[in-house]
């Protein structure tokens, strides 16, 4: 089957726009994580949804980043007023759950997110 | 201390060895360690699970646990210049988040 999608795959912002970049996970998949990965790297934690609910986000920078997924598949993570230390790439992963444990994650191609 | 730490790389080794990557996490609680590798440019790609202490043998990589000294590692055996990558460890926290190292570089020589 499909794998985790994200668009846009690259996104140049003003400084002050906001942006919304999206997450399709994997069919059937519960969990939802979002991470930011600046050059050179590891994938930083952002927030994680199981289902509907947002069950950490302790991740987000600050209030700028808001993520959602309403109905429990598609997400989207929005920030307001970019900054440039905003610009890094912006990974999806989902995940199975069974019996409540989460195993591997799958990652998307990510958003390559420059702020101007 | 950062909860998953990874030997600063970067890492060569010739075509044909043995390349050792390792990293120690801090949560003792975790139960669940992964180790991605990612190519330039590209997002990570899983290698290997692994949620019991010892070995685990898929192909030419051996994932190693041990709980005790929260300390979980990758052998590429017979290394490949295909195998030039970074190579990320990442840990599920007692608290079911999954938190990353910083990756290893390695660069597989012909």
């Amino acid at each position: 089957g499909a794998g985790v999608s994200q668009s846009p795959r690259y996104k140049v912002a003003k400084r002050g726009q906001d942006v919304a970049l999206r997450c399709d996970p994997i069919s059937g998949h519960v969990s939802l994580f979002w991470y930011q990965q600046a050059l050179g790297q590891g994938p930083e934690f952002l927030t994680y949804f199981q289902n509907e609910a947002q069950l950490d986000k302790s991740g987000l920078p600050s209030d700028r980043f808001f993520a959602e997924r309403p109905e429990g598949s598609v997400s989207t993570l929005k920030i307001q007023r970019t900054q440039q230390e905003d610009s890094a790439v912006y990974l999806c992963a989902s995940s199975l759950v069974v019996r409540g444990r989460s195993y591997e994650q799958y990652f998307g191609p990510g958003t390559r997110l420059t702020v101007t | 201390q950062k909860e998953v730490e990874q030997n600063s790389g970067p890492l060569s080794v010739p075509e044909g060895a043995i390349a050792s990557l390792n990293c120690t996490y801090s949560d003792r609680g975790s139960q669940s360690f992964f180790w991605y590798r990612q190519y330039s440019g590209k997002s990570p790609e899983l290698i290997m699970s692994i949620y019991s202490n010892g070995d685990k043998e898929d192909g030419r990589f051996t994932a190693q646990l041990n709980k005790a000294s929260q300390y979980v590692s990758l052998l590429i055996r017979d290394s490949q210049p295909s195998d030039s990558a970074t190579y990320l460890c990442a840990v599920k926290t007692s608290y079911d988040k999954v938190i990353f190292g910083p990756g290893t570089s390695l660069s597989v020589i012909p």
